[in-house]
This record gives structure tokens, sequence and C-alpha cells, in this order.
């Protein structure tokens, strides 16, 4: 078990509203990374981070922000969402050795 | 961005055979992770590799970091159903541009008959 929680597991949205998943590792990591996966695409990174409010952007940034103002947590906001945006998305933590440890995943529908 | 090809992209073996598949890459990793997922979770790390040449297992899977450092493969041996799943490559860029990231394949649904 790698500490990382994500939050909520399943959300139903409808477009055009802000939506925040939450993201929260109890092992003081500092690079937290956020994915979505979709059939065909596999894992695309969205953002990531390499400490507290220290963010870039991935291949798949947009309409997409990301915020960190402490070590534990790393939120992912979709502004206005769309459909483009129904999809499971996953938040890992690196350690140290380079590997990744994934959450469980929010699976999120936007209709 | 940068792409793992990873293959097969799906598989039907029966129960007991063996299995094999891999992933290559026009650039150098430095690392290569090998994860299995399984339906409505996120992917489990199997093992990882960090050095050119290296072979490694863990149980009946056993992995290899391509001596050319762009390609690594993962054999499953003596398949039984709890293996189903999809199986992902990912890699991390030598140290440079990108190197916080790491690249995935598309992924290796596999299914076994019993």
């Amino acid at each position: 078990d790698a500490g990382i929680t994500q939050s909520p597991r399943h959300k139903v949205t409808e477009t055009g509203t802000p939506v925040t998943l939450r993201c929260h590792q109890t092992e003081n990591h500092r690079y937290m990374y956020w994915y979505r996966q979709d059939p065909g695409h596999g894992l695309r990174l969205i953002h990531y981070s390499y400490g507290v409010k220290d963010t870039d952007k991935g291949e798949v940034s947009d309409g997409y922000s990301v915020s960190r103002s402490k070590t534990e947590d790393f939120l992912l906001t979709l502004e206005s969402a769309t459909s483009s945006q129904t999809s499971v998305y996953f938040c890992a933590i690196k350690y140290n050795t380079g590997e990744l440890f994934f959450g469980e995943g929010s699976r999120l529908t936007v209709l | 961005g940068q792409q793992l090809n990873q293959s097969p992209q799906s598989m039907f073996i029966q129960e007991g055979e063996d299995v094999s598949m891999n992933c290559t890459s026009s650039s150098i990793f430095n690392t290569w992770l090998w994860y299995k997922q399984d339906p409505g979770e996120g992917p489990v790390l199997l093992i990882a590799l960090y050095k050119a040449g290296e072979l490694t297992s863990n149980g009946r899977l056993t992995a290899q970091f391509g001596i050319t450092r762009k390609d690594s493969f993962l054999n499953i041996s003596a398949s039984i159903p709890s293996d189903v799943g999809i199986y992902f490559c990912a890699g991390q860029l030598f140290p440079g541009a990108g190197s916080y990231q790491l690249t995935f394949g598309k992924g290796t649904k596999l299914s076994v008959i019993p």
C-alpha cells in the first residue's frame, strides 16, 4: 500500500460545471502525477508536481489545472467540464527509485 | 510526445501456457517498469528494471531490460486465470528533458482460457 487515496472515486456531472479531483498521499513524496486513461490511448499524463507550488504540464493538459499547496495533496481541476473529459483519472506518486505507484482511480462522467 | 510500441495489443491463451510481450522505443530509457491493471483498479507495479541487460524475476514473471536500452520484454510462465488483465510497460527517459515523467505503452490485454 503506497498510501495514496483519490476522491471522489466516482462522479457524474454536467457539461460546463467545475470539477475538482483530490489526490492525497501519506508518505511525503515529492513527485505527484495526474493521468487519464481512455480506451485506445492508455495512460496519458495531464500534469505533474515536483514540490509544493511546483507543477508542470503533461501531454494532455488543455482544459485542466492543478494545485499543490501542501506536500500531501495534489488537486486536479476541470474549470468547465466537457464530454471529452469523461475518463478515468489516476493519481500517482513517484518513489526515489523512479517507480510510480497509482491510486485506485476516479471515474468521471460528463453528461 | 514519446511513444512506446507495446505488442501484442491483446492475446488469448490457454491456462498453463507461457506468455511473452514486449515494448520498443526509438528513445533510450534508463528505467523500465511493468504494470498490471485489473478491471476497476489502478495499475500495480510488477517489476522494475534499472540496468541495461538486467533480467529480473518475480514469481512466474520475468522481465528484461534490453541491451540497447530501447526495449524490454515481460514473460509469464504457466499462466493461470488470475493473470487476466492489462499489462503496461513504462519507461523513464535517460536524464534530460522529460526525465521526471514516465512514458507508457498502450497495454497488452491478456485473456486466459481455462
